[in-house]
């Protein structure tokens, strides 16, 4: 059982360009949340989706940031005219069911560099 | 509003030796609690978590955690560390109604041969 997968692992944008972020969660779960992890920082939460719906957004940036999980496909975030400080690492991870006592499974991350 | 702290930034320990890895919490209702580990240019592993029941807990590679309610702590331990558990450790917390975690700012466990 492949689990979460991530890509690009690395990706370089300048300033003003678009990051696209991709994740496929790990088979039978439909849940995904996204974290983004600063230098020699903790997992800040930034987005809960479950297929075709946004649960929880509160962690997430009101501009430039945006996330999607389609019916088919990956989960997408989205990052439009980026700028140094979304220099980061973000980590998808992906749950089978709903509810707190259920561990999540991260994928190994995308590291973005904005030049 | 929840939360979590790890009140050391690095641990040292030697080979063989036992280790800790403190975690302290701070939340409104029953706490879930969990442990990930991160290695290098890595995604984060999850170790164990406590839901409910027995105050110990163990978990992958050796680790136990013990759930401490009325001093609000969830500390990680090892009887014996390993060259190959140097990593970073971080705790989280969710409540019983909520969907993300709350992660501690992680602790860097160096074990030394």
């Amino acid at each position: 059982n492949a689990g979460v997968m991530q890509n690009p692992r690395h990706l370089v944008r300048r300033r003003g360009q678009e990051a696209r972020l991709r994740c496929s969660p790990m088979k039978g779960h439909s849940h995904v949340y996204w974290y983004r992890q600063l230098p020699e920082e903790g997992l800040k939460f930034m987005v809960y989706l479950q297929k075709e719906n946004i649960i929880d957004e509160s962690g997430m940036p009101k501009e430039r940031f945006s996330a999607e999980f389609p019916k088919e496909g990956p989960s997408i975030l989205r990052i439009q005219q980026v700028v140094r400080g979304d220099s980061a690492a973000y980590f998808c991870a992906s749950s089978p069911e709903t509810g707190s006592s259920y561990e999540q499974y991260f994928g190994p991350g995308t590291r973005l560099t904005v030049t | 509003a929840q939360s979590v702290a790890q009140p050391e930034d690095q641990v040292n320990v030697a080979e063989g030796n036992p280790l800790t890895v403190k975690c302290t919490y701070s939340v409104s209702g029953n706490p879930y609690l969990f442990w990930y580990v991160q290695y290098p240019n890595r995604g984060l592993q999850f170790l164990l978590k406590y839901i409910t029941g027995d105050n110990l807990v163990k978990g992958s590679y050796g680790f136990e955690a013990e759930f401490n309610k009325s001093q609000t702590s969830f500390h990680l331990k090892k009887p014996s560390a390993l060259v190959s558990d140097s990593a970073l450790y971080f705790c989280a917390v969710r409540v019983a109604y909520g969907q993300n975690f709350v992660f501690g700012p992680g602790t860097r466990l160096s074990v030394l041969p």
